[in-house]
């Protein structure tokens, strides 16, 4: 079974530009997750997405954004970017039976390199 | 969700047996302790979970002890290509909390 995947895997901008990054859950799986990864912060959680809803959402301003589609693939937008906004962003999918079992453990997909000049 | 306190980093030699303990003192009835391996440049990848006692699959252990306060990732005999860093976290994977939260996690160095 395929991974998930994450593209563009780099990408440069600039300051007041915007940009979109899409990822590819796991097949079958309905939950997606997004995470911002920097040197300083750590791994810090964006916001998750099941059945299109986001259903959970970090500490991050309002130009940070998501949205999931049908089939469960997800895209991150984030608008006018800052020099603040370079990372790595990671995306996990979770299958999420619903019934709350362990087993509902996150796949992290390989990031997407984010560099604003 | 309750959070983790873990070494910042450790130092090993291959073959070795390497033993990373995190503590979760305020960890709640419905947690379960998750350990996750990065590499650079690379996404977290699950690694172990277990809600207490001992777990052990075909690439760690994680012990729990009865109050469940701390836990310990045990890896066997490490390898070089083992050099990365171990996150450890704790939460609900039920549905509806569905997000992780991680910790500075410990950078794991192998030595030849």
């Amino acid at each position: 079974k395929a991974g998930v995947t994450q593209t563009p895997r780099y990408l440069i901008k600039t300051r007041g530009q915007q940009v979109t990054l899409s990822c590819s859950p796991i097949s079958g799986h309905r939950s997606v997750s997004w995470y911002q990864q920097t040197p300083g912060q750590g791994l810090q959680f964006l916001f998750e997405y099941f059945s299109e809803t986001q259903r959970n959402k970090g500490n991050f301003p309002g130009r940070f954004s998501g949205r999931q589609f049908s089939n469960s693939r997800s895209e991150m937008n984030v608008s006018t970017l800052e020099l603040g906004d370079s990372a790595l962003y990671l995306c996990a999918s979770s299958l999420v039976e619903g019934t709350g079992v362990a087993t509902d453990t996150q796949y992290f997909g390989p990031g997407t390199r984010l560099t604003v000049l | 969700l309750a959070k983790t306190t873990q070494p910042i980093s450790m130092d090993s030699y291959e073959g070795q047996e390497v033993n990373i303990t995190c503590s979760h003192n305020n960890i709640a009835t419905n947690d379960y302790i998750t350990w996750y391996q990065q590499f650079p440049s690379q996404g977290p990848r699950f690694i172990i979970q277990g809600y207490k006692t001992k777990v052990t699959n075909e690439v760690a252990s994680l012990f729990i002890p009865a109050d469940r306060k701390s836990s310990t990732l045990s890896l066997p005999r490490v390898s070089l290509s083992d050099t990365a860093v171990y996150y450890c976290l704790v939460g609900d994977p039920s549905y509806n909390t569905d997000k992780l939260i991680f910790g500075t996690g410990t950078r794991l160095q192998v030595f030849p």
